[in-house]
């Protein structure tokens, strides 16, 4: 299948900074992509839908100002996190669908991120 | 509203089968998923069922029957990788994917 790479697997954050996660199509191009958040024992949340070059369209509730999503290109898209506070510790995971109303969409492996 | 139920756990042994169910009820219907995420992993397409019927891929199986809203996901030969949640996802009329909440499934020796 294809592949999503997603960056940094990893990352732990002072309180108050921001934190950018990437999100690659390695072998395709993602006219869209998805970015989900994922607390314990939850099942996946839909945070944001983005569409290349056009402004990301948010689920409700979720903030556009907080969650920054920029899909400059066909196969790069990145969630910054901006002023973290520790409620933002979660496993966040994006997903890739190479072309609409293509069947699978592809995951990245997943950023756990921490906020002290 | 929309919604998906899945069995919240379930335990079975290795070499067994198990099966884990998945009702739905969404705004229209474009496929289901099946998708398998071990602790601290992204998920990981298993498979994907739009018409009614069985559709077998190795150790795996899906069905699903529209009318009842209902799918369940097989697994035989079971082997101790296989423990891990598995999510059942709705594809509604806005090609939006609806997730359950997902199964965990834990074998034993």
């Amino acid at each position: 299948g294809a592949v999503v790479s997603q960056h940094p697997s990893r990352v732990i954050c002072k309180s108050g900074t921001s934190v950018k996660i990437e999100c690659r199509s390695l072998d395709f191009q993602a006219t869209t992509m998805f970015w989900y958040r994922q607390f314990p024992k939850q099942s996946l949340m839909l945070m944001a839908t983005s569409n290349e070059g056009s402004k990301a369209t948010y689920e409700q509730g979720v903030e556009k100002d907080k969650f920054l999503i920029n899909h400059a290109s066909l196969t790069l898209s990145t969630l910054t996190v901006t002023s973290a506070h520790p409620e933002d510790s979660s496993f966040y995971i994006c997903s890739a669908r190479p072309a609409r109303g293509h069947t699978e969409a592809f995951f990245g492996q997943g950023t756990r991120l921490t906020v002290v | 509203g929309q919604n998906i139920d899945q069995p919240t756990e379930m335990t079975a042994t290795e070499g067994a089968i198990v099966q884990i169910n998945c009702t739905y009820q969404t705004s229209g219907f474009n496929g289901l998923f099946w998708y398998q995420q071990h602790a601290g992993e992204a998920p990981t397409f298993l498979s994907y069922n739009v018409l009614d019927g069985l559709e077998e891929k190795g150790r795996f199986s899906s069905f699903l029957s529209r009318s009842k809203g209902y799918s369940y996901l097989l697994l035989k030969e079971l082997q101790m990788k296989d423990s891990a949640s598995y999510l059942c996802a709705v594809k509604d009329s806005n090609y939006q994917l609806i997730w359950g909440a997902g199964t965990k499934l834990i074998i034993k020796p």
